[in-house]
């Protein structure tokens, strides 16, 4: 258990709201991360953080933003929701393991997201 | 070309059998892999990690051929609790804090 929680852990929305997804960790983990994970695709990073305040595009970032005023809480916001963006999202930290050598992601639980 | 490549499936094998799942990935840069497991609605979860002189633990074996860029996962005696979903994974190009991840290959352990 990496100690990480998701909420909400379950969502609908309507095309067009705002959506405020929230990560919360409690081991102080530098780096974090969010995944958006869809069939045939896999999981995909959308943002991603390195410390407070210092955030980062990933792969799908397009329609997505990030916060994170605390070490403990990394926020995914969709500004405005739309069909494309119903997924299972995924937040993450990373782990230094071997001497800093090797970084391991563990996830939290997930939330799964429909906007219809 | 996608970065992580995998045979998504589904295998079914009885209980008992031993299976192997492959994968390859064109980042020759990539400096750490990994295989992650999935249970249905789940989130993933670390399996092992995979080194170039190949590890082993319990009944699960993975292997790395960096030559070749393919990495392998071998499970022997298959349980029914091994059913799940297995991702590939490596770091991504420019940054080994990043993780690419294949699409996965399904597993369904039969009784």
């Amino acid at each position: 258990d990496a100690g990480i929680t998701q909420s909400p852990r379950h969502k609908v929305t309507e095309t067009g709201t705002p959506v405020t997804l929230r990560c919360h960790q409690t081991e102080n983990h530098r780096y974090m991360y969010w995944y958006r994970q869809d069939p045939g695709h896999g999981l995909r990073l959308i943002h991603y953080s390195y410390g407070v305040k210092d955030t980062d595009k990933g792969e799908v970032s397009d329609g997505y933003s990030v916060s994170r005023s605390k070490t403990e809480d990394f926020l995914l916001t969709l500004e405005s929701a739309t069909s494309s963006q119903t997924s299972v999202y995924f937040c993450a930290i990373s782990v230094s393991q071997f001497g800093g050598t090797t970084d391991t992601q563990y996830f939290g639980p997930g939330t799964r997201l429909t906007v219809l | 070309r996608k970065e992580v490549e995998q045979d998504p499936g589904p295998f079914n094998v009885p209980e008992g059998a031993t299976v192997a799942f492959n994968c390859t990935y064109s980042n020759s840069a990539s400096q750490s892999f990994f295989w992650y497991r999935q249970d249905c609605r789940k989130e993933p979860k670390l399996l092992m990690s995979v080194y170039s002189s190949g590890n082993e633990d319990g009944r699960f074996t993975a292997q790395l051929n960096r030559a070749s860029q393919y990495i392998s996962l071998l499970i022997r005696d298959s349980k029914l609790s091994d059913s799940a979903t297995y991702l590939c994974v490596v770091t991504s190009t420019g940054s080994a804090r990043q993780l690419t991840f294949g699409s996965g290959t399904q597993l369904t352990v039969l009784p």
